[in-house]
């Protein structure tokens, strides 16, 4: 079964407003990434937050990680038409095997 | 540096029919993994493999089999092909680690089976 799931599934937004989506996960885990995958392309890595991390920060991209919740956000601050995206979280499972969600479908308009 | 190939970039098959799907980094990487991702379904690990002559099974395995001879190469091998295995099939990689870090993914390949 898949480890993590984002909600919403889908998200359409202006552009230059915020974006946020969340992911929450079963079991305990040691780091949780997020990642992005334009329309027919391969997955591009975002940010790895470690489990024992509570926010990070990369450019317009904020994560912040609850272990109590066992759940994860990604904030998109002032989003662009570039953004549209489909966006995954991503947890180990037993040690080495990193297992995807289902996705957030991300549509920023201009 | 070419990162993850792979290869073919689409594929049709006849249900029956075999087929490798070939993936190769050439970043030295000793994580190597196949997912194949369907709509609504997302991102599901078929096998994994930590290091050359060392292979596991993910959430998908049945119907695909893998090797790792070289830390280059991880060819997945479909061997009877069926219309469930129709899919989009991804190859990632990444340096080592206790636990998984950054994954490097290739372009992907568009499997039909008819």
């Amino acid at each position: 079964s898949q480890q993590g799931e984002e909600d919403p599934q889908a998200l359409s937004i202006q552009e230059g407003e915020n974006a946020t989506m969340n992911c929450s996960y079963k079991t305990s885990i040691n780091n949780l990434q997020w990642y992005r995958q334009n329309s027919g392309r391969g997955l591009v890595h975002l940010i790895l937050i470690r489990s024992n991390e509570r926010e990070k920060h990369s450019g317009r991209l904020r994560v912040t990680l609850d272990t109590s919740k066992k759940s994860s956000s990604l904030l998109i601050t002032a989003s662009r038409a570039a953004d549209t995206a489909s966006y995954f979280c991503a947890t180990n499972q037993a040690g080495t095997a990193l297992i995807f969600g289902k996705g957030t479908t991300l549509s920023v308009s201009s | 540096n070419a990162g993850v190939t792979q290869t073919p970039k689409f594929q049709v098959l006849k249900t029956g029919q075999s087929m490798t799907l070939q993936c190769a980094q050439d970043m030295n990487h000793e994580y190597m993994s196949w997912y194949r991702q369907d709509p609504g379904m997302g991102l599901r690990l078929i096998h994994y493999s930590v290091g050359a002559g060392i292979t596991d099974q993910g959430e998908v395995p049945n119907g695909y089999n893998v090797s790792r001879s070289t830390t280059e190469d991880f060819p997945l091998r479909l061997l009877s092909a069926a219309p469930s295995q129709t899919s989009v099939y991804f190859c990632a990689s990444s340096y080592p680690g206790t636990f998984p870090n950054e994954q490097f993914f290739g372009p992907g390949t568009r499997l039909t089976v008819l």
